[in-house]
């Protein structure tokens, strides 16, 4: 069975202290790792998607990596506006479909 | 493009009434899914559907029942609603596994269900 535990549930930080949350999986067989973003009221937002041990992908102040056996969303010098609920989700190899196994989130909230 | 819509945003119903979500898609995404969200549970998967006509269950699909009579639309039955069914409700939308790697799933904006 997938699993995903991310840590830790809750961050505070303040305003441009950097920081990184993480993502532990196991799967069968990786296809792939998501972040998403979650604002209170809205959807997840999708950030990024990574493949393979050892890629890396950036947006803004975000870098997400990948390991074989976890993930890190790293935050650089965080805004309040970067105050949300970020997720990761695993989807394994194999099927006919695209199902995701999420972890139950890290709530960050960045204080100015 | 509109994305993913999901009607109604916000929902009351009492004890064994009736109700149909609705999701819908402009991308021309084959794969559609139907997610409760949960306080402590995370986002958990109650049905998805590959193609129009085709549904199948997910990890928590009992009480409830999904039609995909159009690509674009998603509709997510509860037929007796139960309190345990209060939850917020998200549909998300891809691309097929044929289609080389474009699997990342679009949400909507979610539907607010309560069962008093």
């Amino acid at each position: 069975e997938d699993q995903v535990t991310q840590s830790p549930e809750a961050l505070r930080l303040q305003e441009g202290e950097s920081s990184s949350l993480n993502c532990s999986y196991t799967v069968s067989g990786l296809r792939g790792l998501f972040w998403y973003r979650q604002d209170p009221g809205k959807g997840p937002e999708f950030l990024f998607t990574l493949y393979s041990a050892g890629e890396e992908k950036e947006k803004e102040r975000l870098k997400a990596t990948l390991t074989k056996k976890e993930s890190f969303l790293h935050i650089t010098a965080p805004k309040p506006e970067d105050s949300a609920t970020y997720l990761c989700a695993v989807q394994a190899r194999g099927g006919s479909n695209y199902k995701l196994t999420f972890g139950k989130g890290t709530l960050l909230t960045v204080n100015p | 493009n509109a994305g993913v819509t999901q009607t109604p945003k916000f929902r009351v119903l009492k004890t064994g009434q009736s109700m149909t979500l609705l999701c819908a898609q402009d991308m021309n995404h084959e794969y559609m899914y139907w997610y409760r969200q949960d306080p402590g549970m995370g986002l958990r998967l109650i049905h998805y559907s590959v193609g129009e006509g085709t549904t199948a269950k997910g990890e928590v699909p009992d009480g409830y029942n999904v039609s995909r009579l159009k690509k674009q639309n998603f509709l997510l039955g509860l037929e007796s609603a139960a309190p345990s069914q209060t939850s917020v409700y998200f549909c998300a939308s891809s691309y097929s596994v044929r289609s080389g790697g474009r699997n990342t799933q679009y949400f909507g904006p979610g539907t607010r269900l309560t069962v008093l």
